[in-house]
C-alpha cells in the first residue's frame, strides 16, 4: 500500500540551529514529492516540490529537500532556523491518481 | 474569486444529522481533492476528482460519506447520519494537473 511516513511528530530546536524533518514513502512507481507548511491559524501552502530533474530542490526562505530514490526519502532541511519558521510541516507524495500526506511535524523554535 | 472557496467555514450539528460541505475550486483547475484534518492527525485523503474521469473514492471512511462534482467545477461532500468521530476540519484543494495543490480555508465540523 502507498504510504507517507513522517517519523517525528514534534521537533524543538533553538533559533539559528540547523534542522532536518524526515519523510519516507512507500511506492514501487514513480512519484512526485512536496512539502507543505501550515503556519499558526493559517491554511496550507506549498513550500517546495520535486517533479523531475535535479533531486535537490529549494524554497525561497532557505529550506531545501533532496529526493533520494534508493531510500525513498524526501527529507527537509534548513541550516539555520528563525522564529518565523515555527509551523507544522507536511510531506506529501503524489502517486498515480492521488496525493497522500504524512501526519505532519510540528517545528517549534526556541529563542 | 482567485482562490479555493469553501463553505460553511464552521458547522455545528447534532449526532445523526446530515451535513453538506461545499467547495468552489480555482477556475480552470481540473483536479479537486477532499481531505480531512483531525486534531493531532495529518491530512487524511478522502476523494479525488480529475476531469471527467471516475473519481478515486478509496479514502472515504464509510458509506455515510459521498461526494460529487458537478460540471467539472463545484464539489459537495455529504456526510449522512453524522457521528462524533466525524468532527474535523474538511479541506478542499484544487490543482491544474500534476503539481501544486491550492487549499481552501477549510470547513470545521463539530458533531455534538
Amino acid at each position: 500500500a502507498q504510504s507517507v511516513t513522517q517519523l517525528d511528530s514534534q521537533v524543538p530546536v533553538f533559533e539559528e540551529a540547523p534542522v532536518e524533518l524526515r519523510c519516507n514513502y512507500s511506492s514501487s512507481v514513480s512519484v512526485y514529492l512536496f512539502w507543505y507548511v501550515q503556519y499558526p491559524n493559517q491554511g496550507l501552502q506549498l513550500l517546495l516540490k520535486y517533479l523531475s530533474g535535479s533531486t535537490l530542490v529549494e524554497s525561497i526562505n532557505g529550506f531545501e529537500a533532496e529526493f533520494n530514490k534508493s531510500q525513498t526519502s524526501f527529507h527537509l532541511r534548513k541550516p539555520s532556523v528563525h522564529i518565523s519558521d515555527t509551523a507544522e510541516y507536511f510531506c506529501a507524495v503524489g502517486f498515480e491518481t492521488k496525493i497522500i500526506f504524512g501526519s505532519g511535524t510540528r517545528l517549534s523554535i526556541r529563542p | 474569486g482567485a482562490g479555493v472557496s469553501q463553505s460553511p467555514s464552521n458547522k455545528v450539528t447534532e449526532k445523526g444529522k446530515d451535513v453538506e460541505l461545499r467547495c468552489d475550486p480555482i477556475s480552470g483547475h481540473t483536479a479537486l481533492y477532499w481531505y480531512r484534518q483531525s486534531l493531532g492527525q495529518g491530512l487524511e485523503f478522502l476523494i479525488y476528482f480529475q476531469g471527467n474521469s471516475a473519481p478515486d473514492k478509496s479514502g472515504l471512511p464509510s458509506d455515510r460519506f459521498s461526494a460529487e462534482r458537478t460540471g467539472g467545477s463545484v464539489s459537495t461532500l455529504t456526510i449522512q447520519r453524522t457521528q462524533q468521530e466525524d468532527s474535523a476540519v474538511y479541506l478542499c484543494a484544487s490543482s491544474k494537473g500534476v503539481g501544486e495543490l491550492f487549499f481552501g480555508e477549510g470547513s470545521r465540523l463539530t458533531v455534538l
